[in-house]
């Protein structure tokens, strides 16, 4: 079955650590994209992507970096830089043609 | 402002009607949609209608636009305590493949 897969479900930063969520789909996307979402807030855009090898910067990408070197793969590295990284962090991914999402099932991150 | 705006609870007996109501800012967008979420999910498609309808129904949802006020509404029948969940409206920008989602609504179904 097609799909898209985050991982892991959970995670825990440590103070001053970089950690990285993994997002993969096998739905043969071209754009896929991450979202931060907190409670009462809604769905923040953090980076997206069009194609491989190229992706820009959502609302709030400060404190966040990405890569696209698969159409496949969409890794959102948390960094150090990011001081309230505390969120349920969504990836999706669609045809790129403003039609609709498919999400994965996010991953909870906590800070120790 | 938001670009895309709901109320963010709504409580309702089993066995009523749910109406969920959103407001959108560009008049361009092609798209606009419905997501749902269920607790520690992700979000999943319910149901989506284009810019050149009034209104879409599918079983128990039905969508309807309106245009010249720029409003979206989702009507749930028979509603169930399964249908408790946060219900997103979205919509996609005439141009652009981002879409843009509203904070979304905690929909409440009470026994």
């Amino acid at each position: 079955d097609g799909g898209i897969t985050q991982s892991p479900k959970y995670l825990f930063r440590k103070e001053g650590q970089n950690v990285t969520l993994s997002c993969e789909q096998n739905l043969n996307h071209d754009a896929m994209y991450w979202y931060r979402q907190d409670p009462g807030q809604g769905l923040r855009l953090i980076y997206y992507s069009q194609i491989v090898n190229d992706f820009q910067k959502g609302d709030i990408a400060e404190g966040y970096s990405v890569s696209r070197e698969k159409k496949e793969s969409f890794p959102l590295t948390v960094t150090s830089a990011q001081k309230n990284p505390t969120a349920f962090y969504l990836c999706a991914s669609s045809t790129g043609r403003g039609e609709k999402l498919f999400f994965g099932s996010g991953t909870q991150l906590s800070v120790l | 402002g938001e670009d895309v705006e709901q109320s963010l609870f709504l409580s309702v007996r089993e066995g009523d009607s749910s109406v969920i109501n959103c407001t959108y800012t560009d008049s361009s967008s092609t798209y606009l949609y419905w997501y749902k979420q269920e607790p520690g999910a992700g979000l999943q498609l319910l149901t989506y209608i284009f810019s050149n309808m009034d209104m879409k129904q599918d079983q128990r949802l039905t969508v309807l636009l309106n245009k010249k006020d720029k409003h979206l509404s989702l009507r749930i029948a028979d509603t169930q305590t399964g249908d408790s969940a946060i219900y997103f409206c979205a919509e996609t920008p005439g141009g652009s493949y981002i879409p843009t989602f509203g904070r979304g609504t905690s929909l409440i179904v009470h026994p």
